[in-house]
């Protein structure tokens, strides 16, 4: 898998944008880059993922630079029930998920 | 349609003792694989199956198996309990396939005292 890299922790007003930056610069051109959060106590929750388009469903918007070395998840209006903890993954082998310490996002109103 | 179905919700067992987890993945889902959460280490991968193969192994010891049955459900074992088992135990099922999304059950609680 290849290492990913997110900032420890990042705070977000209600109702605006989250960005949630994630480094993967060493990630191989056929490496996904996936997206799951985890509210406390709670099973991860998968968000998103994408190889190198931009990608838009209900939950986020993911943007993937083009050289695929760095992403972007993108919660568009931010409430407090998107307060958790959100990992990023680049994971090469199919059922394999390496977690890391992900962003922990809190919502304050 | 049901999600990943995960049993028991709790559990408290006793140092030395052994426990099954069970896993029931979502209709189709023919991939299922365990995960260890502690506050210390974070969520760490344990194994995954495959039609009834393991296909992925993490780095835990062997008091750690598991198995899948024809019908994709999943158990884990941990045999010779330690204290620092205690933890939530998360199984996740996926289609087949390299590049499908991961479901999650609500894990397990085990409790080791």
């Amino acid at each position: 898998d290849a290492k990913t890299t997110q900032p420890p922790s990042m705070d977000c007003a209600e109702g605006r944008a989250a960005n949630l930056p994630c480094n993967h610069s060493t990630i191989s051109g056929n490496e996904y880059v996936y997206w799951y959060r985890q509210i406390h106590s709670q099973g991860p929750q998968y968000i998103i993922h994408g190889l190198k388009n931009n990608e838009t469903n209900e939950m986020a918007s993911l943007i993937i630079t083009e050289d695929r070395k760095s992403s972007t998840l993108i919660l568009p209006h931010a409430t407090l029930r998107d307060t958790a903890v959100y990992y990023c993954i680049a994971p090469n082998q199919g059922g394999k998920l390496i977690f890391g310490q992900g962003t922990e996002l809190s919502v304050k109103p | 349609k049901a999600g990943v179905t995960q049993t028991p919700r709790y559990l408290i067992k006793t140092r030395g003792q052994q426990v099954t987890l069970s896993c029931s993945p979502i209709s189709g889902h023919r991939s299922v694989s365990w995960y260890q959460q502690t506050p210390g280490q974070g969520l760490q991968f344990l194994f995954e199956y495959f039609s009834e193969t393991q296909r992925n192994k993490g780095n835990f010891p062997g008091r750690f198996s598991g198995r899948q049955f024809s019908n994709s459900r999943s158990e884990m074992n941990v045999s010779t309990l330690e204290l620092g088992d205690s933890a939530l135990y998360l199984c996740a099922s996926s289609l087949p396939g390299q590049n499908t999304e991961a479901f999650f059950g609500q894990g397990t609680r085990l409790t080791v005292v």
